[in-house]
Formats: structure tokens, sequence, C-alpha cells
């Protein structure tokens, strides 16, 4: 079955420093494979998504992910974070048999002034 | 987002009592998930639907049961609540044109 890590459960950066969030994933063949975001009591809020071709992708508010094949590694980068970004990031990689998603355990995201 | 709603979104039960939980969908997708989110764990998918009474079981479904009888609900019960079923439920569909998913605003429940 597939897998996601996520190996820091709390991250603490401060207003205008650079991020990265990291995720391995476990997966056979091409992963599909997605990032996410949740604010406190809220949804979740998709960042990114990766299925194929170009290895680093855009998403949403200054997000981007690199995906490393020779790793089995997902992280997610931002260049400066805001205090608006404080919240929880949570990769996932698609099961494929059932289109299931299948979550890391989450990465709380800490922003000080 | 627009397509999808849970309800209730909040539920106090009793331990022992049995709880259902809806989730609606409003634009005729095939899958249809429940995920439960814990701190530390994520999300864990529950059961999952990919047609009108086709389901099959997630990481975490002990304990639960689902139906669907219409392809636009997909419901989530639990036969005899107990207090680790205290979570926030979360529904989701799979969006097959673009290969996305959409989640539901979530359901808190707690068992007391």
């Amino acid at each position: 079955a597939q897998s996601v890590t996520q190996p820091d459960i709390h991250i603490t950066v401060s207003e205008g420093a650079s991020l990265e969030l990291r995720c391995n994933y476990s997966y056979g063949a091409t992963p599909y494979l997605f990032w996410y975001v949740q604010s406190p009591g809220q949804g979740l809020q998709l960042l990114l998504k990766y299925f194929s071709g170009d290895t680093l992708v855009q998403g949403i508010k200054g997000f981007e992910a690199e995906f490393k094949r020779s790793q089995s590694s997902f992280n997610l980068r931002k260049p400066s974070v805001h205090w608006s970004d404080a919240a929880e990031y949570f990769c996932a990689v698609v099961e494929r048999y059932g289109n299931k998603l299948v979550f890391g355990a989450g990465t709380i995201l800490r922003v000080k002034s | 987002d627009a397509g999808i709603t849970q309800s209730p979104r909040h539920k106090v039960t009793e331990t022992g009592t049995p709880v259902t939980l809806r989730c609606h969908q409003t634009e005729n997708h095939r899958y249809m998930y429940w995920y439960r989110q814990d701190p530390g764990h994520g999300l864990r998918l529950i059961h999952y639907s990919y047609g009108v009474k086709d389901t099959d079981k997630g990481e975490v479904s002990d304990g639960y049961s689902v139906s669907r009888s219409k392809t636009e609900d997909f419901l989530l019960t639990l036969e005899s609540a107990t207090s680790s079923q205290t979570s926030v439920y979360f529904c989701a569909i799979h969006r097959e044109l673009n290969y996305g998913y959409t989640f539901g605003s979530g359901t808190r429940l707690t068992v007391v």
C-alpha cells in the first residue's frame, strides 16, 4: 500500500524567511501527488498537484513543489513566508485502485514575527 | 467548495448510540470518500464508494458502515458510538475531469 511520510510535525519560521516542508512517498509507479493546506477549524484547500511532466510545480499563494523520483520526495517550498501561512500542511499520494488519497500526518507551520 | 455538503456540522452524542453522517453532492461524481482527521494522524480513509451500492473499506473501517443508495448521497454510520470515534469527519468526491478532489467542510463529532 502507498504511504506518505512528513518527517516534521512542527516547523517554526520567521516571517519573510524561506520555507521547505518535506514529504516522502512510497509508490512503485509514477505517483500522483498533492499538497493541501488547512487553517485552524477550516477545511482542506488544494495548493498544488503533480501528475507528470515538469518536476517543478507552481501552486497558489506563492507555493511550489519539486518532484524528485530518485529521492521519492515532493517537498513544498515558499521563498518568503507570510504570517497568514500559519496552518497545517498535508502531503498526499493517490492510490490508483479506488482513486484514494493517502495522506501524511501533516506538518504544523508556525510563523513568528 | 460548491457541490458537496456535509450534515450535521457538529454533533455530540452518547456512547453506545448510533450516529449517521450525511454527505451530499450535486455533481454526479462516481467516487465518494469518508475520512476521519485526528491530531498526529492526518486524514485516514474510513470507507469509499465507487458507485451506487458499491462500497469498500479503507484503512480505519472498524466500527463504521456506509451506504450509497443514490449517486448523490453517501452515508456514514457509527453503529454504536465510542469515545475513540470522537473526531472530525470529512467527505470527499473525486473529480474525474481534472483528476481532483473536493472536500466537504467537515463534521465535528464528539462522543461522551
